[in-house]
């Protein structure tokens, strides 16, 4: 299987801050991965799709990009809404494979 | 809007089968190239796929759990199934249903039910 090392596993971040979490893969994935916002008690949400492509309605300070084994997420100015955690999905090959998260908290 | 939403037993015995259905609202479950889907999160942990059944009928699984899974859909009642055999504590996690598009993630999800495996 895929495996998604996902770094940091946690920060800590202040409101307005830039934030960058990446995922890399342990062979090439083209641009099939996603990011995904979890917030206690609520079901994953998708951010990015295809790296770097932003699903409707979600906020333009989330970006993404990379492709093959490297990818970025980076929140321009993190809101207080931000403060959650973070999981990378690729979906290249199967069995599909999540990073372990990265939990941004509040510095 | 489509909309999913898990249903089953909250509590399982170890050995015995954990089933669960997954009610689809706002779109059909035999139409479209969509990826329906099966994936959990034990308490404090991170997420796994299981595996999904596709439009084009082809059902994948994860190969952690493959000999004990089983993920089907009835078009009848718009709802697709996931069936797991031999249970463990291990298997305690909140079970996600979700709607991944291809090409485009997973952008559907329901909002989890939680099973707990226990004596």
């Amino acid at each position: 299987a895929i495996q998604m090392t996902q770094s940091p596993s946690s920060l800590s971040a202040s409101v307005g801050d830039r934030v960058t979490i990446t995922c890399r893969a342990s062979q090439g994935i083209r641009s099939d991965l996603g990011w995904y916002q979890q917030k206690p008690g609520k079901a994953p949400k998708l951010l990015i799709y295809a790296a770097s492509s932003l699903q409707s309605g979600v906020s333009s300070r989330f970006s993404g990009s990379g492709s093959d084994t490297e990818f970025t997420l980076t929140i321009s100015s993190l809101q207080p809404e931000d403060f959650a955690t973070y999981y990378c999905l690729q979906d290249y090959f199967y069995p599909w494979t999540f990073g372990q998260g990265t939990k941004v908290e509040v510095k | 809007q489509v909309q999913l939403q898990e249903s089953g037993p909250g509590l399982v015995k170890p050995s015995e089968t954990l089933s669960l259905t997954c009610t689809v609202s706002g779109g059909s479950v035999s139409s479209g190239s969509y990826y329906w889907s099966w994936i959990r999160q034990p308490p404090g942990k991170g997420l796994e796929w299981i595996g999904y059944f596709s439009d084009s009928g082809r059902t994948i699984y994860n190969p952690s759990l493959k000999s004990r899974v089983s993920i089907s859909v009835d078009t009848s009642k718009n709802q697709f199934s996931l069936v797991l055999n031999s249970v463990t504590p291990a298997d305690t996690a909140v079970y996600y249903c979700a709607r991944g598009d291809v090409g485009l993630g997973v952008g559907h999800w329901g909002q989890g039910t939680l099973v707990i495996v226990s004596s």
